[in-house]
């Protein structure tokens, strides 16, 4: 039973355009979502997180929006780099009211960014 | 510089053997966390723990073994009796009052 659903295992977009990546969760309970960016052979390295309080939060080139109702959260990038090509995972959890839980992980999207 | 330090970064095991993968945090973080990497599953919890002398299972623990005696250390063995071992893993930590996990560089292993 998967609790976090990436639909699109892969995204091909040109350079300069943006890149929409989405991600599906099931339980109401998950307060706190988070976007990671992974290259092969290394570890995941955090890009942006929001907190169900919010709906949209921004860093640089980097947007997440949470959509409570649907159980859906997306990450955008404007404008997508080449170096933006990677794997990327989204990933949730619960604040239990003295720590946060574990993380759960979808199964991850390829972007690829053609030059 | 603070971290989290995996090793070794590539491992070759014989079927039948157990092995331990290292992983060493200097960022005073008190959850640390073990999860593995296949394509197209993503990262699946194996095991972690949120204080010292005590860890919990994963979503994926069966042939799996863990410690922590130490804050800063949270060694995975892989046991004999797991499956399908080869897979790439991956060591976390963080504060238990933050959401962000900091991973390490991750090692591979690979059953022969």
């Amino acid at each position: 039973d998967q609790q976090v659903k990436q639909n699109s295992p892969s995204l091909s977009v040109q350079e300069g355009r943006i890149s929409i990546l989405n991600c599906d969760y099931t339980n109401s309970m998950f307060d706190y979502f988070l976007w990671y960016k992974k290259y092969p052979a290394e570890g995941p390295t955090f890009l942006i997180s929001i907190s169900s309080i919010k709906d949209k939060n921004e860093d640089g080139r980097f947007t997440v929006f949470l959509n409570k109702s649907a159980k859906h959260l997306s990450l955008h990038i404007v404008p997508s780099q080449p170096g933006d090509s990677a794997v990327y995972f989204c990933a949730v959890m619960y604040f239990s009211g003295t720590s946060y839980g574990k993380l759960t992980f979808g199964q991850g999207t390829i972007l690829t960014v053609h030059p | 510089d603070g971290g989290i330090t995996q090793s070794p970064k590539y491992l070759f095991r014989k079927e039948g053997q157990n092995v331990t993968l290292s992983c060493e945090q200097n960022l005073n973080h008190d959850a640390m966390y073990w999860y593995r990497q296949d394509p197209g599953q993503g990262l699946r919890l194996i095991y972690y723990s949120q204080i010292v002398n005590d860890f919990q299972k994963g979503d994926i623990a069966e042939g799996y073994s863990v410690s922590r005696e130490k804050k800063e250390s949270f060694p995975l063995t892989v046991t004999s009796a797991q499956k399908n071992p080869t897979a790439f893993y991956l060591c976390a930590s963080r504060t238990v009052n933050t959401g962000e996990l900091f991973f390490g560089e991750g090692s591979r292993l690979t059953v022969l």
